[in-house]
């Protein structure tokens, strides 16, 4: 069955610190991958996206994300957190070539200490 | 230009009445997605229309409907309303198959049921 583990439902990181979010995936086929925040009452915003080729992938705000597939993961990172970094961060996985759902995982709540 | 919009922001129903949920698709997109964000269920797909036709449907019960107009605006109906349909109910859109499936999200409906 198709899957998706974000095994940190919390972290807290300080101000100015360097981030790294997890997340495996168990899937059957080769997968597009997702990275979305959700800022507090606020709907969902691509970070960035994997489909294929180069396997960093530079999104928005300063993120990257590095697909191993030899790991079945695709963490998420940032050199330096900004207090406005605060929300929860979903990874998601979809099928290649395939235009149906995609699967989320149960989400990482980052916090930022001052 | 305008994203994906969502109406009502907030819905409070009580149990046993009808819910609908409207979703307009960033102009150009053909596909809309709903998934239900239920508190500690995470984010879960429930239906995928796609030239006004449903293409998939996740695991909810009959009670759960919807339609796509054709200007490729969306409905979510919920009948029989009860208290664990309190969720955020966000709605997605994607252009037309074979743009890779990056889908976008509105900020949803928040639906209480009392």
């Amino acid at each position: 069955a198709q899957s998706v583990t974000q095994p940190d439902i919390h972290i807290t990181v300080s101000e100015g610190a360097s981030l790294e979010l997890r997340c495996n995936y168990s899937y059957g086929a080769t997968p597009y991958l997702f990275w979305y925040v959700q800022s507090p009452g606020q709907g969902l915003q691509l970070l960035l996206k994997y489909f294929s080729g180069d396997t960093l992938v530079q999104g928005i705000k300063g993120f990257e994300a590095e697909f191993k597939r030899s790991q079945s993961s695709f963490n998420l990172r940032k050199p330096s957190v900004h207090w406005s970094d605060a929300a929860e961060y979903f990874c998601a996985v979809g099928r290649m070539n395939r235009d149906d759902k995609i699967i989320f995982g149960k989400g990482t709540r980052l916090h930022i200490l001052p | 230009e305008a994203g994906v919009t969502q109406s009502p922001t907030h819905l409070i129903k009580t149990r046993g009445q009808q819910a609908t949920l409207r979703c307009s698709p960033i102009s150009g997109h053909t596909s809309v997605y709903w998934y239900q964000q239920a508190l500690g269920l995470g984010l879960q797909f429930l239906l995928w229309y796609d030239e006004g036709e449903e293409r998939n449907r996740g695991n909810f019960p009959p009670r759960f409907s919807g339609r796509q107009f054709p200007n490729y605006s969306s409905e979510l109906n919920v009948n029989a309303l009860e208290l664990e349909d309190s969720a955020l109910y966000l709605c997605a859109s994607r252009l037309a198959a074979g743009a890779g499936n990056i889908q976008y999200f509105g900020a949803g409906t928040r639906l209480s049921v009392l």
